[in-house]
């Protein structure tokens, strides 16, 4: 158990829709990143915040759109849902920039 | 293009063999991680190399890191059923702050 929590797991959704993942980074961790896998793209990164502000974006859509609350959780915002954006969704966490990326289990997205 | 290439991008060895799986970057790294994957899962961190030179081992699992080379060795001896899954390193490139991932090498290891 890497402490890195997501929600849900698992979602099935309709093209059009909108839904919200969550991540709660491990105990003390500042940094949170938010990355995409899918068969044929790999593991991208999206975007990653330290301690509520936004660090550094990768290659995130305008569709989505995440932050970093006070209490350091974390959603990432994907809206106008596309057949295209079923992939594995991970989140990270570490201290630091530069310091070790703890991950979490990750959330299955369909898209339908 | 991607900025840290690995290979081979499979492998499948019979058990007991030794093999060894390569991570190349495009630029300088500044520290280099290893991570593994079964499919469908989350990310397990293996180990962390920041200086050239610098060797680490964890159990049968050995990393390398030739900094002037811009590149990292992940040697497994005496493989195992256990070890099947995928590896991916990843770096902090220092282009914008982003940790970027290599293309991931599928390892799938016979009884």
């Amino acid at each position: 158990d890497s402490g890195v929590t997501q929600t849900p797991k698992h979602l099935i959704t309709a093209t059009g829709q909108r839904v919200t993942l969550r991540c709660s980074p491990r105990s003390g961790d500042l940094s949170v990143y938010w990355y995409q896998q899918s068969l044929d793209q790999g593991l991208q990164f999206l975007i990653q915040y330290y301690n509520g502000e936004e660090r550094a974006k990768g290659n995130i859509l305008e569709r989505f759109s995440a932050q970093q609350f006070p209490d350091l959780h974390s959603e990432l915002n994907l809206s106008s849902l596309e057949l295209g954006d079923s992939a594995l969704y991970f989140c990270a966490s570490s201290v630091g920039i530069g310091n070790t990326i703890y991950f979490g289990e990750g959330s299955w997205l369909t898209v339908v | 293009s991607q900025e840290l290439e690995q290979s081979p991008q499979s492998l499948i060895v019979q058990e007991g063999k030794n093999l060894t799986i390569n991570c190349t970057s495009s630029k300088t790294l500044y520290g280099l991680y290893w991570y593994k994957q079964k499919y469908g899962e989350g990310l397990i961190f293996l180990m962390m190399l920041q200086k050239g030179g610098e060797e680490k081992s964890h159990e049968k699992i050995t990393a390398k890191l030739d900094e002037k080379k811009q590149q990292s060795s992940l040697h497994i001896t005496a493989s195992q059923p256990s070890h099947a899954g995928i590896y991916l390193c990843g770096a902090d490139l220092n282009t914008g702050n982003q940790f970027y991932f290599g293309t991931g090498t599928s390892l799938t290891v016979i009884p």
